[in-house]
């Protein structure tokens, strides 16, 4: 039983333009979102995340979306660049998070010349 | 500053050996996790240490996976009488509490023949 999950296994997107990936989680006791970026043969690096208790959370080029009527997430990135290519995790921990993450199987984001 | 080292990066061995995976986390980080990445999936909580001891060992798959972490830094992850289905990344990731984000290393690619 999944739940995180990450329904789309890859994305392309022309840079420069924008890239939006979407998570949907089950588990309603989860109260804080991550957004992992991982390119081949390196562990996961963190990217962002949102507490529940904000609909919200920018960075710089990256903005994550928290829904939580909607047990939904979504990442944006804008504008992409060829450095954005990589495999991004959504993962999400509950209350008491000094403990285990729980990942979504990862989205493929190709940027495209 | 030196991130989290993982060795070796790669281990071949054959079904039924036992082999062990290290991991040295960031310098004073006090939480060490192990994760478990197979094709096409998501890093899998393994286990979780909050200094010397297993804070969380729920997601060990069964007797033959085994952690230490004895003096509260490296940590070596210990798998016997291996299976063809243990063939996977082992990742380790360390953080500076256990709320804190979480910092991976590059992970181990074990493949059992």
């Amino acid at each position: 039983d999944q739940q995180v999950k990450q329904n789309s296994p890859s994305l392309s997107v022309q840079e420069g333009r924008i890239s939006i990936l979407n998570c949907d989680y089950t588990n309603s006791m989860f109260d804080y979102f991550l957004w992992y970026k991982k390119y081949p043969a390196e562990g996961p690096t963190f990217l962002i995340s949102i507490s529940s208790i904000k609909d919200k959370n920018e960075d710089g080029r990256f903005t994550v979306f928290l829904n939580k009527s909607a047990k939904h997430l979504s990442l944006h990135i804008v504008p992409s660049q060829p450095g954005d290519s990589a495999v991004y995790f959504c993962a999400a921990s509950a209350p008491n998070r000094d403990d285990k993450i729980i990942f979504g199987k990862g989205t493929r984001l190709h940027i495209l010349p | 500053g030196a991130g989290v080292s993982q060795t070796p990066s790669n281990k071949v061995t054959e079904k039924g050996k036992y082999v062990e995976l290290r991991c040295d986390p960031i310098s004073g980080h006090t939480a060490l996790y192990w994760y478990r990445q197979s094709l096409g999936q998501g890093p899998e909580f393994l286990i979780y240490f909050q200094g010397t001891g297993a804070a969380d060992d729920s997601g060990l798959p069964n007797d033959r996976f085994f952690a230490v972490r004895p003096e509260g830094s490296v940590s070596t992850l210990k798998i016997q009488r291996t299976e063809r289905g243990d063939s996977a990344v082992y990742l380790c990731a360390s953080s500076i509490g256990g709320t804190d984000t979480q910092y991976f290393g590059p992970g181990t690619r074990l493949t059992v023949l």
